[in-house]
């Protein structure tokens, strides 16, 4: 079983409110990412991570902002939360396949963020 | 264009059915095909993976990958309740260390038993 750990799993906030999710992997892994899923669509990346002081956004553009301070914490925050920012994150890490493959997603079990 | 297509269902059948989920894609670059599955309210988990064309068998689990008409299929012998999850495809190409993925809208399956 994956150790990644995402929190909170469920939060329901007014607009403007500032949110941060969090999630932490116990794996070592230096590659982490952010995934933005809404039911019946793809998995879209929004953030991701090569280590410890590099962040870059991904091919869905997003408001939020991400940190990476330790290699195990990787924390997604929302200055001011929208309706529009209802969805569900979900944050993984990787690592390798054998041989020179992309690496395996190791996701935690996602935040489901409700703004209303 | 999306990268990735998948029908996303969903597809119900008895337990013990072969079941047969599908993915197209549209990036001649990929090489590495995977299929990760989501059960209701989890994160998803990397099932199997195949690199370039070619079959890979892993139990009830048949990943085939059809180059020539990029073409993804992953079969499921002997079904189970068990199973009942969503399927999602997953490609990237070789030169892609970031281990960025694009992923399919997921196929939801349900077998009953």
């Amino acid at each position: 079983e994956a150790d990644i750990y995402q929190t909170p799993r469920y939060l329901v906030i007014g607009t403007g409110k500032k949110i941060t999710l969090e999630c932490s992997q116990t794996m070592g892994h230096d590659k982490m990412y952010w995934y933005q899923q809404d039911p019946g669509m793809e998995l879209h990346l929004i953030h991701y991570s090569y280590g410890v002081n590099s962040t870059e956004k991904g091919d869905l553009s997003s408001e939020s902002t991400v940190s990476r301070i330790r290699t195990e914490h990787f924390p997604l925050t929302l200055e001011s939360a929208r309706p529009s920012h209802t969805s569900q994150y979900l944050c993984a890490s990787s690592d390798l396949l054998a041989g020179d493959g992309p690496g395996e997603l190791f996701f935690g079990e996602g935040s489901r963020l409700t703004v209303l | 264009q999306k990268e990735v297509e998948q029908d996303p269902g969903p597809l119900s059948v008895p337990e013990g059915a072969i079941v047969s989920l599908n993915c197209t894609y549209s990036n001649s670059a990929f090489q590495y095909f995977m299929w990760y599955r989501q059960y209701s309210r989890k994160g998803p988990e990397l099932l199997m993976y195949t690199y370039s064309s070619g079959n890979k068998e892993d139990g009830r689990f048949t990943a085939q990958v059809d180059k020539s008409s990029k073409y993804i299929s992953l079969f499921i012998r002997d079904s189970q309740p068990s199973d009942s999850a969503t399927y999602l495809c997953a490609n990237t190409d070789r030169g892609s260390t970031l281990g960025r993925l694009y992923f399919g809208r997921g196929t939801q399956l349900t077998v009953w038993p």
